[in-house]
């Protein structure tokens, strides 16, 4: 079974542009939850999406968005970068997510905004 | 609200030594307890899980406890090979949680010696 894969790998872009990440889940997982890694914060959740509904939302402002399709592939959209949004961004899928539930990570994007 | 700490790193051990990783949490209810590790330039690995007290999760030679009375979920291995060299985190999913948001520690660096 193939694992969950995140497109692109790296990313570079400068303030004030926008980008958009893409997550492929693990065949017949529903849940997709995306978390932003830095050195200085460590992991944090952004989202979780159900069934094409966002679930769960974490703290961050609202330039961070995200979405899913029918076929439980997750985009997650970042409006005018800032510096501070440079990070290693996250996918997980679950089967149905919550209590109990192993959520399994893709390799991530490296995005760098200069 | 919830949290996860984990006990400062680095970690230096000398290859075949015992690992001790310290884990404590903040949760109500019974949230369910996932290790997870990260090898440098990937995404997490899911190593082990607990879903209720005194459950042991076990993983290619690594286990932890679910302690209830004491909230800790400490990571342990007999004997730690170089290849274990990793980030290891953490991390638990609310007892009363539908959604997949996984709370992290700050995790833990081991560098395992030859």
């Amino acid at each position: 079974k193939a694992g969950v894969t995140q497109t692109p790998r790296y990313l570079i872009k400068t303030r004030g542009q926008q980008v958009t990440l893409s997550c492929s889940p693990i065949s017949g997982h529903r849940s997709v939850s995306w978390y932003q890694q830095t050195p200085g914060q460590g992991l944090q959740f952004l989202f979780e999406y159900f069934s094409e509904t966002q679930r769960n939302k974490g703290n961050f402002p609202g330039r961070f968005s995200g979405r899913q399709f029918s076929n439980s592939r997750s985009e997650m959209n970042v409006s005018t970068l800032e510096l501070g949004d440079s990070a290693l961004y996250l996918c997980a899928s679950s089967l149905v997510g919550g209590w109990g539930n192993e959520q399994f990570f893709g390799p991530g994007t490296r995005l760098t905004v200069l | 609200g919830n949290s996860v700490t984990q006990m400062e790193g680095p970690v230096t051990l000398s290859e075949e030594a015992f690992l001790t990783i310290n884990c404590t949490y903040t949760a109500t209810g019974y949230p369910s307890l996932f290790w997870y590790v990260q090898y440098p330039g990937e995404g997490l690995q899911l190593l082990l899980k607990a879903t209720k007290a005194d459950d042991k999760g076990s993983n290619k030679g690594f286990e932890a406890t679910y302690r209830k009375e004491t909230t800790s979920f400490h990571l342990e291995k007999g004997s730690v090979q170089v290849s274990d060299s990793a980030v290891y985190f953490c991390a638990l999913i609310g007892g009363r949680s539908n959604t997949g948001k996984l709370i992290f520690g700050q995790g833990t660096t081991l560098q395992v010696k030859p």
